[in-house]
């Protein structure tokens, strides 16, 4: 079965911290997709990110960096020098091509509520 | 319209009457999704369609129907409301597995 796993509940850090925010993941798949979506308190759901199995190259963009390793079923995500804007729940989730009955379905990680303090 | 819409964005309803959440998209996706969300439990599928014609349960379908008539319209009903039907819904889009999903902003419901 597929599952994502976000263990860090809640993560709080000062101002221009960096800090990591863990994705585990589970699946038999051999194709799959990863992705980080961003839920600030507003309350929309804001796409950051998808990265497929077979490309294990590190990603940045800006402050966000994301850690893909295969070996350790992990993809996770780290904000360089945060700002207060960045607190926010980040959700992790997985989509597998063989796994599900459908192709289109995503497996949601639990969320990692990040506060940022001044 | 651009991406996906919902309606209403807020309601408050009286337990045992009948309510359908709309969710439109202009992007042509071939699935769409219903979710709920609330405090400390994340995101739970409710109901699914991965193209018109076709609906699936989710994690959470009891209490809940949908029906996909068209590619661009997934309406979720409530036939009969209930207070733990309070959350906050989330229609989703998708054209692709590889691509994610698109979130409308969200119905805040309160049932009474």
């Amino acid at each position: 079965a597929q599952k994502v796993t976000q263990a860090q509940t809640e993560i709080s850090v000062v101002e221009k911290e960096d800090v990591t925010l863990d994705c585990v993941y589970e699946t038999r798949d051999t194709t799959y997709y990863l992705f980080w979506y961003k839920q600030p308190p507003s309350g929309e759901l804001v796409f950051l990110i998808r990265r497929n199995s077979f490309d294990e190259q590190n990603e940045i963009s800006g402050r966000y960096s994301w850690n893909f390793q295969k070996s350790t079923s992990s993809f996770n995500f780290t904000i360089t020098a945060s700002q207060v804007v960045d607190s926010a729940v980040y959700f992790c989730a997985l989509s597998g091509l063989e796994e599900m009955d459908s192709n289109y379905q995503l497996i949601w990680g639990a969320g990692t509520k990040l506060i940022i303090k001044p | 319209i651009a991406g996906i819409t919902q309606a209403p964005t807020s309601q408050i309803l009286a337990a045992g009457r009948r309510m359908t959440l709309r969710c439109t998209q202009d992007m042509r996706h071939n699935a769409m999704y219903w979710y709920r969300q609330d405090l400390g439990l994340g995101l739970r599928l409710i109901h699914y369609s991965n193209t018109a014609g076709t609906t699936g349960k989710g994690e959470v379908p009891d209490g809940y129907s949908v029906s996909r008539a068209n590619t661009d319209d997934f309406p979720l009903t409530l036939a009969s409301a209930v207070p733990s039907q309070t959350s906050v819904y989330f229609c989703a889009s998708s054209g692709d597995s590889g691509f994610g999903y698109t979130f409308g902003s969200g119905t805040r419901l309160t049932v009474v």
